[in-house]
């Protein structure tokens, strides 16, 4: 049973282009959660989406930031635009339902140059 | 809304002694509580939670953590570290009422020495 696939692992991106970034989730779960890791912080929740919906998007910057989840596929994060200000470890959980824990991929590390 | 403290951001110890790692939380509703570990360019993975029942928790790797209401509390201890317990750790809080929607604090990164 494979857990939570983050691809890729490392991105790097010049100022202004577009980062994707995926993630699939466990097998059975159909909740997904983004969370945004600063450099020397801790993690910052992001969006949380379940097939085909954004149930809650509350720590999602306003601009450039999108994500989906639809039902064939895995979830993306998009960032359209880059800044170096998005450099980040970016890190995808996901969860059979919503009181049941959610387990953490390996992340994907952007770097903005 | 809930937020978490954890008052060090680095804690140097050598091997084989105790560590604490203090986690402290504030919140609205009622929470339950976790410690994720995070090693060197690694995902998270988790050490131990609270969800209701025993306020002492154990949890993988020799590690217990103690939930205290009154203080609001969930502090992590290993009563012997080893050099592999070095990593960044997490303490989380998550609210009971719905979502699984964490609040992370800024994490510890525990540095065992030799």
């Amino acid at each position: 049973n494979a857990g939570v696939m983050q691809n890729p692992r490392h991105l790097v991106r010049r100022r202004g282009q577009e980062a994707r970034l995926r993630c699939s989730p466990m097998k059975g779960h159909s909740h997904v959660y983004w969370y945004r890791q600063l450099p020397e912080e801790g993690l910052k929740f992001m969006v949380y989406l379940q097939k085909e919906n954004i149930i809650d998007e509350s720590g999602m910057p306003k601009e450039r930031f999108s994500a989906e989840f639809p039902k064939e596929g895995p979830s993306i994060l998009r960032i359209q635009q880059v800044v170096r200000g998005d450099s980040a470890a970016y890190f995808c959980a996901s969860s059979r339902d919503s009181y049941t824990e959610a387990f953490f991929g390996q992340g994907t590390r952007l770097t903005v140059v | 809304a809930q937020s978490v403290t954890q008052l060090d951001s680095q804690v140097p110890v050598f091997e084989e002694a105790p560590v604490e790692l203090r986690c402290n939380y504030s919140s609205s509703v009622s929470v339950y509580l976790f410690w994720y570990v995070q090693y060197p360019n690694q995902g998270l993975q988790l050490l131990l939670k609270y969800l209701s029942g025993s306020t002492l928790v154990k949890g993988i790797n020799g590690f217990e953590a103690e939930f205290n209401k009154s203080q609001t509390s969930f502090h992590l201890r290993k009563p012997s570290v080893h050099i592999s317990d070095t990593a960044e750790y997490f303490c989380a809080v998550l609210p009971g009422n719905a979502g699984n929607m964490l609040t992370f604090g800024g994490g510890t990164r525990l540095m065992v020495k030799p």
